[in-house]
């Protein structure tokens, strides 16, 4: 069964921190995305790479950054957390032309 | 940015009733539909993607029609069950350039179905 795992479910990290959020797919998908999910505003999408080393922002990039140095992995970094930033993560991959696979979810809190 | 928007926002039903909600989304330059199902502590799931108007698509209890010329499409359940709780996503890709494998999602319509 194909599958996108994120590293953590739930994490808290203090204000000033550096953050990784990390996210592997066994698809071989050349495409994979970081959303973040908060209450009424549906999935905004932060930064998305459509090849290793390859990385595109998305809407809300501000105070994040990304990594993709192996197809499978696209790590998405909080450079200094805030709790502007406490919220739900989501990964994932795609080939182009075809939908989402998503991971379960990293629910962030910073504190 | 692709203007995909969902209503309602959240939609409460009785056991057994059916419902159904709407996705709308730009018209011009059609490429595809997809909906997906989320449901609390899980991943997004996908239901369907759509490409062609008038496509109709059925899973189980859940169905979804599409009309690419007026830019909507209609998700129903019939006879909701309390496992359908769930956020009903839906999501338009954009077609040409290095976006091509970024879907613009709508808010999602928040389903509950009380016992």
């Amino acid at each position: 069964d194909v599958k996108v795992t994120q590293s953590s479910r739930y994490l808290v990290k203090r204000t000033g921190e550096k953050v990784f959020l990390e996210c592997v797919q066994d698809m071989d998908h050349e495409n994979m995305f970081w959303y973040r999910q908060d209450p009424g505003l549906g999935l905004r999408l932060i930064y998305f790479s459509y090849d290793v080393k390859m990385k595109e922002k998305g809407d809300i990039p501000e105070g994040y950054s990304v990594s993709r140095e192996k197809k499978e992995r696209f790590s998405l970094i909080l450079e200094s957390a805030s709790t502007n930033q406490t919220s739900m993560y989501l990964c994932a991959s795609s080939l182009t032309n075809y939908g989402y696979t998503f991971g379960s979810g990293t629910r962030l809190t910073v504190v | 940015i692709l203007n995909v928007e969902q209503s309602p926002q959240s939609l409460h039903v009785q056991e057994g009733d059916s419902t159904n909600f709407t996705c709308s989304f730009p018209s011009s330059n059609f490429y595809a539909l997809h909906w997906y199902r989320w449901e609390t502590a899980k991943s997004p799931e996908a239901l369907f993607v759509m490409t062609l108007n008038g496509d109709e698509k059925k899973k189980g209890r859940i169905s979804a029609t599409l009309n690419t010329k007026e830019g909507y499409s209609y998700l129903y359940i019939k006879g909701s069950q309390p496992e359908d709780s769930a956020t009903y996503l839906c999501a338009q890709p954009r077609t040409g350039g290095s976006t091509l494998g970024r879907l613009y999602f709508g808010r999602g319509t928040q389903l509950t179905v009380w016992p």
